[in-house]
């Protein structure tokens, strides 16, 4: 079946530095979605894309849908010690109603 | 507004034992999903339902696993009998069809069969 790979698998970071991670696919995808689940909690969407080429911020964040609609990355700028969590992707493929894929996540911790 | 509730938050059980586990997903929201998540094979995609019926049950690992979503606003997962894999946490997402971009998830339920 359709999945979804990121990188890195993890990352450690100093307080105020800029983080980069991306999700990667091997068969195009309709719609790309960033969660962030902190520890305990379920994810919460941080950032929805919906056509190729896309580049949307909410706040500190950008995330940018791939021209080739196979790819996406999420951009973090001047990382916090709240920004601590486990970053999703996740996509809705053609083919699907309503089933989304995720993928298996980018684990990051901020040193403060 | 109260958001997806889950529970119980913690369930420990022993192997064989019955397990149910109970979503309220958000008033008005007509899909509603069960995940698991695991450190092995991340967040998977068990059940999901739309307007209170079963659309794609592909997910369910086996038998053992049953969801019902008997009205608008309640939703139970089963597991009989429960098997120490079954060790996991799982959550519960509501959205509104045609809003399908913002999936709200519960907190979890985290679940251990010994």
């Amino acid at each position: 079946g359709q999945q979804l790979n990121q990188s890195p698998q993890s990352m450690f970071i100093q307080e105020g530095e800029d983080v980069s991670m991306n999700c990667t696919s091997s068969s195009i995808f309709n719609t790309w979605l960033w969660y962030k689940q902190d520890p305990g909690e379920g994810p919460v969407l941080l950032i929805a894309l919906y056509k190729a080429g896309e580049l949307t911020s909410n706040g500190r964040l950008t995330a940018q849908f791939g021209i080739t609609r196979k790819d996406s990355f999420l951009n973090i700028s001047a990382s916090i010690p709240s920004d601590v969590g486990i970053y999703f992707c996740a996509g809705w493929p053609p083919t699907s109603y309503d089933k989304v894929i995720f993928g298996p996540g980018t684990s990051l911790s901020v040193i403060p | 507004d109260a958001g997806v509730i889950q529970s119980p938050r913690h369930e420990v059980t022993e192997m064989g034992q019955e397990v149910t586990l109970r979503c309220k997903p958000i008033s008005g929201h007509n899909s509603l999903f069960w995940y698991r998540q695991t450190m092995m094979r991340g967040l998977e995609l068990l059940i999901y339902f739309n307007n209170n019926v079963p659309i794609d049950d592909s997910g369910m690992p086996e038998d053992r696993f049953s969801a019902k979503m008997p009205n608008a606003s309640f939703s139970t997962l089963k597991i009989q009998p429960s098997e120490p894999r079954d060790s996991a946490v799982y959550f519960c997402a509501s959205t509104q069809t045609g809003n399908t971009d913002t999936q709200y998830f519960g907190p979890g339920t985290r679940l251990t069969v010994l």
